[in-house]
């Protein structure tokens, strides 16, 4: 089983609409928890760290959920602006012990 | 700030020839680290430093890969001789607060090799 699992997608939504990706996670120890997003050809950028009791930031909210090994992303009211590739990363401790899953592809249409 | 910098953005050689990135990390950050992206694999961790000093180097995928920090300001990311897998992308990212914080990635390095 491999540490952090994504599905790759791609999740093809409508502008406006509500969708949420899962990663799963192997290790039962692992401490902090976070999504990334990457454009298309560009860098891996910090979207948010997703803490124990779940958080928000506009139109995302991460949830954590430890007894099933996983973690979400939720995104309110799709823009176009929202496509790319939403990496999640779980840390074990210790940088050498971070783990960034494959990514999941958003693609918001019309 | 610039943020971080990494040249070449594209690197195009032929098999067996040595291959040398260059990373400039955010004044400041004491964590430095390289990372390979391949469609297959995703993110892989090579290398990471601490004040100039290599950490963690079990990524490294084999002999061909050597890294090296000289100063604060200033990191290579080596491959010699290079090999066609070895093609991807090349992040280097930096930090300062611990991960809470995430980590800065530069714009990376596209490598082919033919």
């Amino acid at each position: 089983r491999k540490e952090v699992e994504q599905d790759p997608g791609p999740f093809n939504v409508p502008e406006g609409a509500t969708v949420a990706f899962n990663c799963t996670y192997s290790n039962s120890a692992s401490q902090s928890f976070f999504w990334y997003r990457q454009d298309c050809r560009k860098e891996p950028k910090l979207l948010m760290s997703v803490y124990s009791s779940g958080n928000e930031d506009g139109r995302f909210t991460a949830q954590l959920n430890r007894a099933s090994q996983y973690i979400s992303l939720l995104i309110r009211d799709s823009k176009l602006s929202d496509s790319a590739t939403y990496l999640c990363v779980v840390d074990s401790g210790g940088y050498q012990k971070v783990t960034f899953g494959i990514g999941t592809k958003l693609q918001v249409i019309p | 700030d610039a943020g971080v910098i990494q040249s070449p953005r594209h690197e195009v050689t032929e098999m067996g020839q040595e291959v040398t990135l260059r990373c400039k990390p955010i004044s400041g950050h004491d964590y430095l680290f390289w990372y390979r992206q391949t469609m297959m694999r995703g993110l892989e961790l090579l290398i990471y430093f601490n004040n100039n000093v290599p950490i963690d180097d079990s990524g490294m995928p084999e002999d061909r890969f050597s890294a090296k920090m000289p100063n604060a300001s200033f990191s290579t990311l080596k491959i010699q001789p290079s090999e066609p897998r070895d093609s991807a992308v090349y992040f280097c990212a930096s930090g300062d607060r611990g991960l809470d914080y995430g980590y800065t990635f530069g714009s990376g390095t596209r490598l082919t090799v033919v």
